[in-house]
C-alpha cells in the first residue's frame, strides 16, 4: 500500500462547477501538506502549503487538513477551463528532512 | 526572473547507454532537487543538493547519481540505463532546504529508453 493514495481520475465537471479532490495517507507522522497544479508538458507548481491540520483559503482554493482521519482535500471554486490540470498532492514528514512523498494526481478537466 | 531550466527536453537512449541531464535553478537560489515522474509510480524524489552536499537521498540504485557545482546548476545521471528507467525526470529549485522553502520546478527533462 503506498504512504499516500490519491484517486488519478479523470474528473470531468462543467465550467462553475465546486471541484473537490482528496488525498489519503497513512504516516501520522506527516506534518506539511501540500497541493500541486501539473499542466501538460510542464512541470509542477505550487498552489497550497498548510501545516497540520486545519483550513486555509487562497481565492477560489481552499486546502483542508484532517490528521485525525489522515485525509486532505483541495476544494475549487466557480472551476474554470484553465484549471484543467493534474492536481498532485504532496507530504512531508518534518524528521525526515525534505522527502516529499507525493500522490499519483488527479487529472481534472473543467469543460465550459 | 528566469525560472529553472532543464536541458535537453528530450532524449531518446538504448538500454546500457549512460545519460546526463542537467538543470538550471532560479538564480539565487542554493537547493536543488531531482524527481522521477511515472504514471505508475508518480513523482519519486531522486536526491537533493544544496551549496554542492547531497543533503537527502531517495530510494533509488546507485546507478542514479547527481552532482551540483558551485553556480548551484545541477547535473544527473543515469548509467546502464534500463526501459523502466524511461520517465519525466524533473528539477526543482528553492532559496534554501527548509521544510517552508517552497520548491520551483522545471519542465522536465523527457526520457525514453529504447
Amino acid at each position: 500500500q503506498k504512504e499516500v493514495e490519491q484517486d488519478p481520475g479523470p474528473l470531468s465537471v462543467p465550467e462553475g462547477a465546486i471541484v473537490s479532490l482528496n488525498c489519503t495517507y497513512s504516516n501520522s507522522a506527516f506534518q506539511y501538506f501540500m497541493w500541486y497544479r501539473q499542466y501538460s508538458r510542464k512541470g509542477p507548481e505550487l498552489l497550497m502549503y498548510t501545516y497540520s491540520s486545519g483550513n486555509k483559503e487562497d481565492g477560489r482554493f481552499t486546502a483542508q487538513v484532517d490528521k485525525s482521519s489522515k485525509y486532505i482535500s483541495l476544494f475549487i471554486r466557480d472551476s474554470q477551463p484553465s484549471d484543467s490540470a493534474t492536481y498532485l498532492c504532496a507530504m512531508i514528514n518534518a524528521g525526515n528532512n525534505r522527502k516529499l512523498i507525493w500522490g499519483l494526481g488527479t487529472s481534472l478537466a473543467v469543460n465550459p | 526572473k528566469a525560472g529553472v531550466t532543464q536541458t535537453p527536453r528530450y532524449l531518446i537512449k538504448t538500454r546500457g547507454q549512460q545519460v546526463t541531464l542537467s538543470c538550471s535553478p532560479i538564480s539565487g537560489h542554493r537547493s536543488v532537487s531531482w524527481y522521477q515522474q511515472t504514471p505508475g509510480q508518480g513523482l519519486q524524489f531522486l536526491f537533493e543538493y544544496f551549496s554542492e552536499t547531497q543533503r537527502n537521498k531517495g530510494n533509488f540504485p546507485g546507478r542514479f547519481s547527481g552532482r551540483q557545482f558551485s553556480n548551484s546548476r545541477s547535473e544527473m545521471n543515469v548509467s546502464t540505463l534500463e526501459l523502466g528507467d524511461s520517465a519525466l525526470y524533473l528539477c526543482a529549485s528553492s532559496l534554501g532546504s527548509g521544510l517552508t522553502d517552497t520548491q520551483y520546478f522545471g519542465p522536465g527533462t523527457r526520457l525514453t529508453v529504447l
